[in-house]
């Protein structure tokens, strides 16, 4: 079975351009989860859907931030405008249902120069 | 006080022995904990999950979960090069349905 799918898996990109990330849960998995990873701050969770419904997105560290999920079998997470400091590693995570194991994507590795 | 505590190491052990990672959590309703390895580069890996205190054994893996003293912690017996990567301990409290992640032990297995 195929795991959860993340596009593009390297990003470059200037300060001030749009930036969208794109995930492909587990198929049948009904929750996902959106998480950033840096050296300083480790693994954070930005936001996760539950149904395709946002339930917290108290991690999205401002408004630059946004987060979509259309329908059961994609996702996307927009950076506009984009910073320096937004560069990460963005890990997409589903799961079967809101409490089960979590699985992660390969991640997106963002540069914004 | 971080939710998740974990010391960073590296933790240096030789191949064959047993490494022990170590995890403390500081909120006391917390009922599912998890370890996650990620090799350099890649993604988090889920490798074990244990929600009741003991011990809980999956092949040379073995977690333990001390809920009074809030600590939970990875054995890996017999351990191979193979296994070099940080080891991430996640924890999920009763109310909420987010995972807590620690920093992450780096682990380094010596031939």
């Amino acid at each position: 079975d195929a795991g959860v799918i993340q596009s593009p898996r390297h990003e470059v990109t200037e300060m001030g351009q749009e930036v969208t990330l794109r995930c492909k849960p587990i198929s049948g998995h009904n929750s996902l989860f959106w998480y950033r990873q840096t050296m300083m701050r480790g693994l954070e969770l930005l936001i996760y859907f539950n149904n395709n419904v946002p339930i917290d997105d108290s991690g999205m560290p401002e408004d630059r931030f946004s987060a979509k999920m259309p329908n059961a079998s994609f996702s996307t997470l927009k950076i506009q405008p984009s910073e320096p400091r937004d560069s990460a590693v963005y890990f997409c995570a589903s799961s079967l249902a809101l409490r089960y194991e979590q699985y992660f994507g390969p991640g997106t590795r963002l540069t914004v120069t | 006080q971080k939710e998740v505590e974990q010391n960073s190491g590296p933790l240096s052990v030789p191949e064959g022995a047993i490494a022990s990672l170590n995890c403390t959590y500081s909120d006391r309703v917390s009922q599912s904990f998890f370890w996650y390895r990620q090799y350099s580069g890649k993604s988090p890996e889920l490798i074990m999950s244990i929600y009741s205190n003991g011990d809980k054994e999956d092949g040379r893996f073995t977690a333990q979960l001390n809920k009074a003293s809030q600590y939970v912690s990875l054995l890996i017996r017999d351990s191979q090069p193979s296994d070099s990567a940080t080891y991430l301990c996640a924890v999920r409290n009763n109310a909420g349905n987010m995972l807590t992640f620690g920093g992450g032990t780096r682990l380094m297995v010596k031939p």
